[in-house]
């Protein structure tokens, strides 16, 4: 079975351009999450899909968002990119992410500079 | 929202000591709590999880321990060797209001070095 793939893998990005990053999940997982990774802040939740619909959203600015495919596959993407942006975009699958948890498996990530 | 400390930052052991990494949690309706282990350069797997109808899991070397009075939930690793060497991470989700879906909330991380 194929592991969550996130392309592509790096990216170098001039301040003020946008930026869209692809991920597909396990072959029948539906939830498909984005968390943001730097050295300062950890790992911190951006926004998760299911179904095609955003069902939860992190703390961060508009410039940030997503959407969902009916494949399930996921894009997100940053607009106006700004030096803070550079980081570890991680996406995470999950088979049901409903009432009691579910395990996320990650993809590899994409490393975005900006510059 | 929920808010999850996690200590210590770093670790440092002898190769056969154990470790131990604790966290604690805000949200007294999480109820999954998942670790990861993340290596350099490579993304973050899932090592244990435990849900809230238990104390205790284990899994060979490695077991976690949940007290929900008291909000925490340690991951203990005994018989550490060098290839333990990573970052771990805990999780828990964020409940109130509702389910939190595929959210999770992360400690900071621990760096654990497993010297030879």
């Amino acid at each position: 079975k194929a592991g969550v793939t996130q392309t592509p893998r790096y990216l170098i990005k001039t301040r003020g351009q946008q930026v869209t990053l692809s991920c597909s999940p396990i072959s029948g997982h539906r939830s498909v999450s984005w968390y943001q990774q730097t050295p300062g802040q950890g790992l911190q939740f951006l926004f998760e899909y299911f179904s095609e619909t955003q069902r939860n959203k992190g703390n961060f600015p508009g410039r940030f968002s997503g959407r969902q495919f009916s494949n399930s596959r996921s894009e997100m993407n940053v607009s106006t990119l700004e030096l803070g942006d550079s980081a570890l975009y991680l996406c995470a699958s999950s088979l049901v992410a409903g009432d009691f948890g579910a395990e996320a498996f990650f993809g590899q990530g994409t490393r975005l500079t900006v510059v | 929202g929920e808010n999850v400390e996690q200590h210590p930052s770093t670790l440092s052991v002898q190769e056969g000591d154990s470790a131990v990494i604790k966290c604690t949690y805000s949200d007294s309706a999480s109820n999954y709590f998942p670790w990861y282990k993340q290596e350099l350069g490579k993304r973050p797997q899932l090592i244990i999880d435990i849900r809230s109808n238990v104390g205790e899991k284990k899994d060979q070397r490695i077991a976690v321990t949940l007290n929900k009075t008291a909000k925490h939930f340690s991951l203990h690793i005994t018989e550490t060797q060098p290839e333990d060497s990573a970052v771990y991470f805990c999780a828990a989700p964020p409940r109130a209001g509702g389910t939190s879906y595929g959210k999770l909330t992360f400690g900071q991380g621990t760096i654990l070095t497993v010297h030879p």
